[in-house]
């Protein structure tokens, strides 16, 4: 199970935000992190913890190993309103976190 | 750059069966180090993994405990697609389904289809 945390937040463009993960129990580093907008699929945007996906900004960096999870966006940007969810890729069943919703102050 | 096409039927009645298809550009269904998958979005639940397909060597199909023994993901090379197979379905599998492809090597999702709205109603 995954716990994500906060469920919705709201943050002023350029602000530095964070979003955390729990695993219920350790999944090691297979933690991967989505972007998905309104209307859309998900997208990857971190796999394996830390990652970058191809062609993600920067701005976005993952950490954290075992239970505990962070995505972090060092300087939000209008672009970035969306939801996050965190999905462990340890062991099936393949589980997702609830989501973050993430907006503009 | 891999696409995933979705197709079927968007309105089905209960104790019908769901069925839909996944065809896949720029990869193989059989590739080995992929694993298909179906995904399902509800507002209530969230983004729930239903099963997946792989190939090594044979096929090797994994369920989600809440669809297993109602559901199957088949794999057709020749077309170089994959579908998916609800039977028995109640109001409770509306839901937005999303096939995807995972990367063994990352464990990631980093291919999704466009996503099909299913609602189950009479």
């Amino acid at each position: 199970q995954m716990t994500q945390s906060p469920f919705s937040l709201s943050a002023s463009v350029g602000d530095r935000v964070t979003i955390t993960c729990r695993a219920s129990q350790s999944i090691s580093k297979s933690l991967n992190w989505y972007q998905q907008k309104p209307g859309e699929a998900p997208k990857l945007l971190i796999y394996a913890a830390s990652t970058l996906q191809s062609g993600v900004p920067s701005r976005f960096s993952g950490g954290g190993s075992g239970t505990d999870f962070t995505l972090t966006i060092s300087s939000l940007q209008p672009e970035d309103v969306a939801t996050y969810s965190c999905q462990q890729s340890y062991g099936t069943p393949l589980t997702f976190g609830r989501g973050t919703k993430v907006e503009i102050k | 750059q891999v696409q995933l096409q979705q197709s079927g039927p968007r309105l089905v009645k209960p104790s019908q069966t769901l069925s839909l298809t996944c065809a896949i550009s720029g990869d193989s269904v059989s590739s080995n180090s992929v694993a298909w998958n179906w995904v399902r979005q509800t507002p209530s639940r969230g983004l729930e993994w239903l099963g997946r397909t792989v190939y090594r060597s044979s096929w090797i199909q994994e369920y989600a405990f809440s669809v297993e023994g109602r559901m199957t993901i088949n794999a057709d090379t020749s077309k170089n697609q994959f579908s998916l197979q609800l039977r028995s379905v109640t109001p409770e599998d509306t839901a937005i389904y999303y096939c995807t492809k995972m990367s063994t090597t990352t464990g990631g999702h980093d291919s999704w289809g466009q996503g099909t709205l299913v609602t189950v109603s009479s």
